[in-house]
C-alpha cells in the first residue's frame, strides 16, 4: 500500500503571501505520479495539479505548482499569491492506477 | 458540462439500515470509483468499476458493495449501517489512467 505523508495538520498564510504545503510519498511503483486535490468546507475534491514521475520539470498550473524531487520522493505544494478563497484542506495523492491513497492533508488558513 | 452529479446529498439513516448513494461520472467517463471520508482523515478508497466491471477494492467489509450500469452511472450499497459509518461518501469518475474529477459527496449519519 502507498504511504502518504502530510506533516503540516495546520498552516496560516497571509493573503498575497506565497505558502508551500509538504507532501512525501513512500511507492515501490516506478511509474507513480502524484496530484494534489484541494477540498473546501462543502466537501467536493478539487484537482489543482499533477506531477508525472517521468516529467523533466516542475509542474506548473496557475498559481499552484509543484516543488519534485523525485529521489527523496517528495512533492511540495506551492500556492503563490495566496487568495482568501484558498482557505480549505488539502491532499496530495499518488495513485495506484486509477486508485488513490490520500494522506491525512493540510489545513490551509488564508489570513486577511 | 455537467461534473460527477451525486445522490442524495445529505441523508440520516439507523443502524442496522441499508443505504444506496448513486452517482453519475462525466460524460465520455468509462471509469468510476467510490471513497469514504471519516471526520479528520483523508478519502478512503472502496471500489472501482471500469466498463461495468469491478477492476479494484479497499479494505472495506462485504457489507460495502457496488456497481454499475450501462450508462457508467454507479450505486453503493452498505448494508447492516454501523455507527462507524457515519461519513462523507465520495464518487469520481475518470478516464482510465488519469486524472479522476470528484463530486460533492453524500454526507451520510447513521444514528
Amino acid at each position: 500500500a502507498q504511504k502518504i505523508t502530510q506533516t503540516q495538520p495546520g498552516m496560516f498564510v497571509q493573503e498575497k503571501e506565497a505558502v508551500t504545503l509538504d507532501c512525501t510519498y513512500d511507492t515501490s511503483d516506478p511509474s507513480y505520479g502524484l496530484f494534489w486535490y484541494k477540498q473546501p468546507s462543502s466537501g467536493e475534491m478539487i484537482f489543482l495539479i499533477y506531477q508525472g514521475s517521468y516529467d523533466q520539470q516542475n509542474a506548473t498550473e496557475g498559481r499552484y505548482s509543484l516543488n519534485f524531487q523525485k529521489a527523496r520522493k517528495s512533492a511540495n505544494l506551492v500556492i503563490s499569491a495566496s487568495q482568501l478563497g484558498d482557505s480549505a484542506m488539502y491532499f496530495c495523492a499518488p495513485p495506484k492506477g486509477n486508485q488513490f491513497y490520500f494522506g491525512t492533508g493540510t489545513s490551509l488558513t488564508v489570513i486577511p | 458540462d455537467a461534473g460527477v452529479t451525486q445522490s442524495p446529498t445529505h441523508l440520516i439513516k439507523t443502524r442496522g439500515q441499508q443505504v444506496t448513494l448513486r452517482c453519475s461520472p462525466i460524460s465520455g467517463h468509462k471509469s468510476v470509483s467510490w471513497y469514504q471520508q471519516v471526520l479528520g482523515q483523508g478519502p478512503q478508497f472502496i471500489f472501482q468499476y471500469y466498463e461495468k466491471e469491478e477492476r479494484g477494492r479497499g479494505n472495506f467489509p462485504d457489507r460495502f458493495s457496488a456497481r454499475q450500469f450501462p450508462n457508467y452511472s454507479s450505486e453503493l450499497n452498505v448494508n447492516a449501517l454501523l455507527l462507524g459509518d457515519s461519513a462523507l461518501y465520495l464518487c469520481a469518475s475518470g478516464l482510465s489512467g488519469n486524472t479522476i474529477y470528484f463530486g460533492e459527496g453524500s454526507w451520510l449519519t447513521v444514528v
